[in-house]
């Protein structure tokens, strides 16, 4: 079975400071793995996937095989960024959660 | 908006009752899928139905059921309801039968609260 782990349930870092939320999957193939985001009282969102190498709001991801990981990175966080972040695996069928990690930017 | 529609917003509902959610995906979208988000399980993958079939089944209880009718619109039927069934219901959406480049858009939940 496909598990998305993610091992820090909360994370609090200063405004400023780097941040970095985990994530390891089960190897099984090419993986398509996903950041979501879902801020307070908000839908959750896509924030970024693997495939397009792409960073939204100043955040990063990089899919390392060698380690299964898929961490989410930023180098200077905001306040605006706190939220819980889902790391997500998609297969043919579905997209398997991790189960979140609530990060908190402090002022 | 994501276009993802979810009714209703709020459910306050006796235990032992029936309650049906309803979701109404993106335009194009033949891919619904529900997912429970309670605060001690996280997110979890219940069901997945793709142009009115069903593709797969996650952790989706016996008193749970769904549908997708030829609209595509969907239905979650919750019966025999119990306190711990409590949570946030999503539904998402996506254009085909998985979500490997094709992103599942959410809908805003619909939150079930079980007295």
């Amino acid at each position: 079975a496909q598990r998305v782990t993610q091992p820090e349930k909360l994370l609090s870092v200063f405004k400023g400071a780097p941040v970095e939320l985990k994530c390891n999957y089960s190897y099984s193939g090419s993986p398509e793995l996903f950041w979501y985001v879902q801020y307070s009282r908000q839908r959750l969102q896509l924030l970024l996937r693997h495939i397009s190498r792409e960073s939204i709001k100043g955040f990063t991801a990089d899919l390392n095989k060698g380690e299964t990981s898929f961490h989410l990175k930023k180098p200077f966080a905001q306040e605006e960024d706190s939220a819980m972040y889902y790391c997500a695996r998609g297969s043919a069928r579905q997209l398997t959660f991790g189960s979140g990690t609530q990060l908190t930017v402090l002022p | 908006d994501s276009g993802v529609t979810q009714t209703p917003k709020h459910l306050i509902t006796a235990t032992g009752q029936r309650v049906t959610l309803r979701c109404s995906p993106r335009s194009g979208d033949l891919s619904v899928y529900w997912y429970q988000q309670s605060l001690d399980q996280g997110l979890q993958f219940l069901i997945h139905y793709y142009n009115g079939e069903e593709r797969a089944k996650g952790n989706i209880l016996e008193r749970f059921s769904a549908q997708q009718f030829p609209d595509l619109h969907s239905e979650l039927n919750l019966s025999s309801l119990e306190l711990g069934d409590s949570a946030l219901y999503f539904c998402a959406s996506s254009v085909g039968s998985g979500v490997s480049v094709a992103e599942a858009f959410f809908g805003q939940g619909t939150r079930l609260t079980v007295v």
